[in-house]
């Protein structure tokens, strides 16, 4: 059990650009949720996939957000068009079903 | 949609003191997990209940869930400064996801 590993660790980039970032999740867990986190608040909820069906999305998610698990292992989540609104940590977390998360340490986001 | 509110916001104790954090549900819950992050990290899991008015225990920590399913709190007792860190609620929702609540920063002053 390696963890949850996510790529990069930190990214910094221009509003407008577009940025993709991946998560690995621990091999045997089917279920890999992504969140955002802003300092001093709790994760929010972005989206979950139960291997590679995309389960549910948060409404609060513009379309400038997506996320893929096309083979039920990794997941990429990219956003379009970046503003500083959308700086933050962004978690991703993977579990059996009705099981504990477990969290990578996250990609920080910075929109200059 | 599902709603997690947790008071208080911050906790300031001394060392030795005991510390409570209470979480609450918009509708009911199929089960909570509580979370520890420290500065810094990533959150870490502590325990899962399921069962209304389960009560669980964890050397200084003690974790309920209360009978209607919509609430819960973490006590600890006798804090120490390796308690220091941010505790989240997550309410599981049945067939969805986890939602969090905005989280209790604890300080523990020596």
């Amino acid at each position: 059990d390696t963890g949850v590993s996510q790529d990069p660790r930190h990214k910094i980039t221009k509003r407008g650009q577009n940025v993709t970032f991946r998560c690995d999740p621990i091999s045997e867990h089917n279920r890999l949720y992504w969140y955002r986190q802003t300092l001093g608040q709790g994760p929010e909820f972005l989206t979950y996939f139960q291997n590679e069906a995309q389960l549910e999305k948060s409404r609060l998610l513009s379309d400038r957000f997506s996320a893929e698990r096309p083979k039920g292992s990794f997941s990429t989540l990219e956003i379009q068009r970046t503003e500083q609104g959308d700086s933050a940590m962004y978690l991703c977390a993977s579990s059996l079903i009705n099981s504990p998360l477990h969290f990578g340490n996250g990609t920080r986001l910075t929109v200059t | 949609g599902q709603q997690v509110m947790q008071i208080p916001q911050y906790q300031h104790v001394q060392e030795g003191e005991d510390f409570t954090t209470y979480c609450n549900s918009s509708t009911t819950l199929s089960n909570i997990q509580w979370y520890k992050q420290r500065p810094g990290g990533h959150p870490v899991f502590l325990i899962q209940l399921v069962k209304s008015g389960e009560v669980k225990k964890q050397k200084r920590l003690t974790f309920q869930f209360g009978e209607a399913k919509k609430n819960s709190s973490l006590h600890i007792t006798a804090t120490q400064t390796t308690d220091v860190g941010t505790y989240f609620c997550a309410g599981g929702y049945y067939g969805q996801n986890f939602v969090f609540g905005p989280g209790t920063r604890l300080s523990v002053l020596p």
